[in-house]
């Protein structure tokens, strides 16, 4: 069963415009969130996080949103950029059971067109 | 560029052969992790060390599969006897915190 789960696997954007990529889950262990960004025959790069003590983090353009009651965060990308095109991760830790096995969801494939 | 460099890129290799990954992380990293990624999926965890230690081992970390960090510095994910099953990339990512940083990947292709 799926913990992490990214609902839409591909969402296109007009340049300028925002992003909004969701993320849902199910472990309510999980209490530390990132957001990764992936490009074709590269590893994840570590885009942005939220502990689960905040609501919001913000880093440039990149915003996250936690909402804990809901499980459900999104990373929001104002504005986008062409460069931004690539497949987004959302992983979730459990740190307060000691655990750092990152868990992914399956992604999202982001096109920003110019 | 995170600092991680992993060897070789890519690997193809015939059933029932070893191999085995190597993982160098930036010295600041005291913490190593293994992850597997296969088409379509996000990255699964396999194993991760504080250290020279092993701390962590997934289900998915079948007796075939060995990881070894033996100074604490680079680490080496080895297969033994090969499957089909085994193609994937596999990621290597140091950290100090909780944000994990990955390497390039090793792409195995096993025919």
């Amino acid at each position: 069963d799926q913990q992490v789960k990214q609902n839409s696997p591909s969402l296109s954007v007009q340049e300028g415009r925002i992003s909004i990529l969701n993320c849902d889950y199910t472990n309510s262990m999980f209490d530390y969130f990132l957001w990764y960004k992936k490009y074709p025959a590269e590893g994840p790069t570590f885009l942005i996080s939220i502990s689960s003590i905040k609501d919001k983090n913000e880093d440039g353009r990149f915003t996250v949103f936690l909402n804990k009651s809901a499980k459900h965060l999104s990373l929001h990308i104002v504005p986008s950029q062409p460069g931004d095109s690539a497949v987004y991760f959302c992983a979730a830790l459990p740190t307060g059971a000691g655990s750092y096995q990152l868990t992914f969801g399956k992604g999202t494939k982001l096109s920003v067109i110019p | 560029d995170t600092g991680v460099s992993q060897n070789p890129r890519h690997k193809i290799t015939k059933r029932g052969q070893n191999v085995t990954f190597r993982c160098d992380p930036i010295s600041e990293h005291n913490r190593l992790y293994w992850y597997r990624q296969t088409l379509g999926q996000g990255p699964e965890f396999l194993t991760y060390f504080q250290n020279e230690a092993q701390l962590e081992k997934s289900r998915l970390l079948s007796d075939r599969f060995s990881a070894e960090r033996p100074k604490g510095s680079f680490s080496t994910l080895e297969i033994q006897r090969t499957e089909q099953g085994d193609s994937a990339m596999y990621l290597c990512a140091g950290g100090d915190f909780y944000e994990q940083y990955f390497g390039p990947g090793t792409r195995l292709t096993v025919t």
